[in-house]
């Protein structure tokens, strides 16, 4: 069925190292899939984006990588920083306005 | 304001009661869409208007749930005889156009004793 889900619930990085937050996907139909964070209290916050003809996208210190051929998505964190600990969730569109978003990955940046 | 605006923050209602949550898009975004969020979990589509219609309605969990948006504008969600199992956060997002990036509200904590 149509899901987003993730591999890991939590990541804890050293600030200043790099973050890599993956995603599995199921639907293959999808062709626009989105990051966001999310941190306490507050909504989603739109991070980066990705179509299904790219199969990489940079953005101010992150990048997102696509791989159709096994589902898998990740977002890349650049030189971690307390900021960036948040929820962060990847979700996908398969056709329509629907976005469908996975349960979400936990970043704890360590100073 | 500069940003989507959702009222109450806060609500806790009795079991069998009746809930309105409001969300004020970002001014001319045309597309608004509703999510819930339970405790540990990302969000879950609702349902979607482009403009004054519901575009996509196919997440509403059952006929309890009713959104509105009548000038295209502000948005209201129905909970008709809340159940305990409706306690959750409920997000609002606007977005410009359908393919533009979605903005979303801190959302409303719904409270069902």
């Amino acid at each position: 069925g149509e899901s987003v889900g993730l591999h890991l619930p939590t990541l804890s990085v050293q600030e200043g190292d790099n973050s890599i937050i993956n995603c599995a996907y199921s639907n293959s139909a999808s062709d626009y899939f989105i990051w966001y964070k999310q941190e306490s209290g507050k909504g989603p916050q739109f991070i980066i984006d990705i179509r299904s003809n790219m199969d990489k996208r940079q953005g101010q210190r992150v990048t997102v990588l696509l791989n159709k051929t096994v589902k898998h998505l990740s977002l890349q964190i650049a030189a971690t920083q307390p900021g960036d600990s948040a929820v962060y969730f990847c979700a996908e569109n398969a056709g329509g306005f629907k976005t469908i978003f996975g349960a979400g990955t936990r970043l704890f940046v360590k100073a | 304001g500069a940003g989507v605006s959702q009222t109450p923050s806060n609500k806790v209602t009795e079991k069998g009661k009746y809930v309105e949550l409001r969300c004020d898009p970002i001014s001319g975004h045309t597309a608004l869409y509703w999510y819930r969020q339970s405790l540990g979990q990302g969000p879950e589509f609702l349902i979607y208007f482009q403009g004054t219609g519901a575009a996509d309605d196919s997440g509403l969990p059952n006929d309890r749930f009713f959104a509105v948006r009548p000038e295209g504008s502000v948005s209201t969600l129905k909970i008709q005889r809340t159940e305990r199992g409706d306690s959750a956060v409920y997000l609002c997002a606007s977005a410009e156009t359908i393919e533009a990036e979605a903005f979303f509200g801190q959302g409303t904590r719904l409270t069902v004793v």
